[in-house]
């Protein structure tokens, strides 16, 4: 099967970085990637890594290690603009699709 | 760019019509995916589609859900006879095939009274 288990929530304080942490456990692996998704907005494309090791995009990076199954998404020098869901989905480097996890909800206090 | 277009962005039905959602995908992109999400869910897979062609949709419903993505035109996903659980919001998704990521639209919101 395939499920994806993330905290249902998260809070952290404007200008500190947090980690947002994701198992997983599928029968087939295709890589882990990670979205952003604000309330009533459209989940969009923030890192996908397909082997072990971090990837760093500005503020954000995702990590992956394939042994343990297990990523994260870090986020540096937190911004209100930060607060939103985020999204760990199995899969985006081919064409199969996405199966997600149920989200993690990042509270931002300043 | 325009992105990837979905209308109508709000739909209200009565229970038992029928709902029609539309979803046009980045220029180029040949891969077109449609999502539920519930409030306070994941997104859940329903379906993936080429043009003229159903891929997989395993996360379908097998009554009253269908969709197509026709050789000219919007991806449509079609519900028929709705009843107030499908009341959602619906996401499609287009992927290019080269690795950078998936784009959504921002979705239709489903609200059957």
């Amino acid at each position: 099967g395939q499920s994806l288990e993330q905290p249902s929530e998260v809070t952290a304080v404007e200008g500190a970085i947090v980690q947002i942490n994701c198992t997983y456990q599928t029968s087939g692996f295709y890589g882990l990637s990670w979205y952003q998704q604000h309330d009533g907005g459209a989940p969009t494309f923030l890192s996908y890594n397909a082997l072990d090791g971090l990837e760093e995009t500005g503020r954000f990076s995702s990590f992956l290690s394939r042994s343990d199954s297990y990523g994260y998404l870090l986020l540096q020098e937190l911004q209100m603009k930060d607060s939103a869901s985020y999204f760990c989905a199995r899969g985006g480097g081919g064409a199969d699709g996405l199966t997600f996890g149920k989200g993690t909800h990042l509270i931002i206090q300043p | 760019n325009a992105g990837v277009m979905q209308n109508p962005r709000h739909l209200v039905r009565r229970r038992g019509q029928e709902a029609r959602l539309r979803c046009s995908p980045m220029k180029g992109h040949s891969h077109v995916y449609w999502y539920r999400q519930l409030p306070e869910e994941g997104l859940k897979f329903m379906v993936y589609l080429q043009k003229e062609n159903i891929i997989d949709e395993s996360g379908m419903p097998k009554e009253r859900f269908s969709a197509e993505f026709p050789k000219e035109g919007p991806s449509i996903l079609r519900i028929q006879q709705v009843v107030r659980g499908d009341s959602a919001a619906y996401f499609c998704a287009s992927y290019s095939g080269t690795g950078d990521g998936y784009t959504f639209g921002s979705g239709t919101r489903l609200t059957v009274v």
